[in-house]
């Protein structure tokens, strides 16, 4: 059975950083790309961020450019996510995702992110 | 960037009525790669349809998505309480970002 378990969230306030992680477990994560997708509190999904199977291919949403850096151990099956300087607005459930070309087939139960001071 | 606009933003029917959810986008979408997504209060979305019209695995028959080009539809034939929830599309075509509609907010009327 294919499960995705995020991990990391929290609170942390404006300006500071974060890292996420996402176990992966019941197939072989280096065998798919990963994306990180998130949604603040009663609001619509957003796309945030794709690595690809071997993590040499990476694209961002504009709003984390620059911030937020994806990347994986394949041998941990593990993913990750660091959030660097944080906003109010990074404020959300953040959800990794296995895919398919881009089709998010697998999704894991999230981890809440607050940003606040 | 491809905008995607989710109509209507609410839906209330009641149970075994037709729900008929509508995505546009504002450029067309390559070789339909428009998916749709389910997601309940407190849980992650789940996958329903990809390719515009094909089921995701242990996805019932009542589901079924259809459009082309800039225009999508998801159809639920028969409501089940089970199917009151938020859809969401999304299209995943070669190039990011890889947009979400706004969300149709399917309640019981």
């Amino acid at each position: 059975e294919v499960q995705l378990v995020e991990s990391g969230g929290g609170l942390v306030q404006p300006g500071g950083s974060l890292r996420l992680s996402c176990a992966a477990s019941g197939f072989t994560l280096s065998s798919y790309w990963m994306h990180w997708v998130r949604q603040a509190p009663g609001k619509g999904l957003v796309w945030v961020s794709r690595i690809s199977s071997d993590g040499t291919g990476t694209n961002y949403a504009d709003s984390v450019k620059g911030r937020f850096t994806i990347s994986r151990d394949n041998a941990k099956n593990t993913l990750y996510l660091q959030m660097n300087s944080l906003r109010a607005e990074d404020t959300a459930v953040y959800y990794c995702a296995r895919s398919g070309g881009a089709l998010l087939s697998y999704w894991g139960q999230g981890t809440l992110v607050t940003v606040s001071s | 960037e491809i905008v995607l606009t989710q109509s209507p933003g609410t839906l209330s029917l009641s149970p075994g009525e037709r729900a008929t959810l509508s995505c546009r986008a504002s450029q067309s979408v390559s070789s339909s790669y428009l998916a749709w997504y389910q997601q309940k209060p407190g849980q992650a979305p789940r996958l329903l349809i990809y390719g515009a019209s094909s089921r995701a695995t242990g996805i019932p028959d009542r589901f079924s998505g259809s459009g082309s080009g800039t225009d999508f539809t998801l159809t639920i034939s028969r409501l089940e309480p089970e199917d009151f929830a938020v859809y969401y599309c999304q299209q995943y075509g070669t190039s990011p970002p890889f947009t979400f509609g706004q969300g149709t907010r399917l309640e019981i009327k």
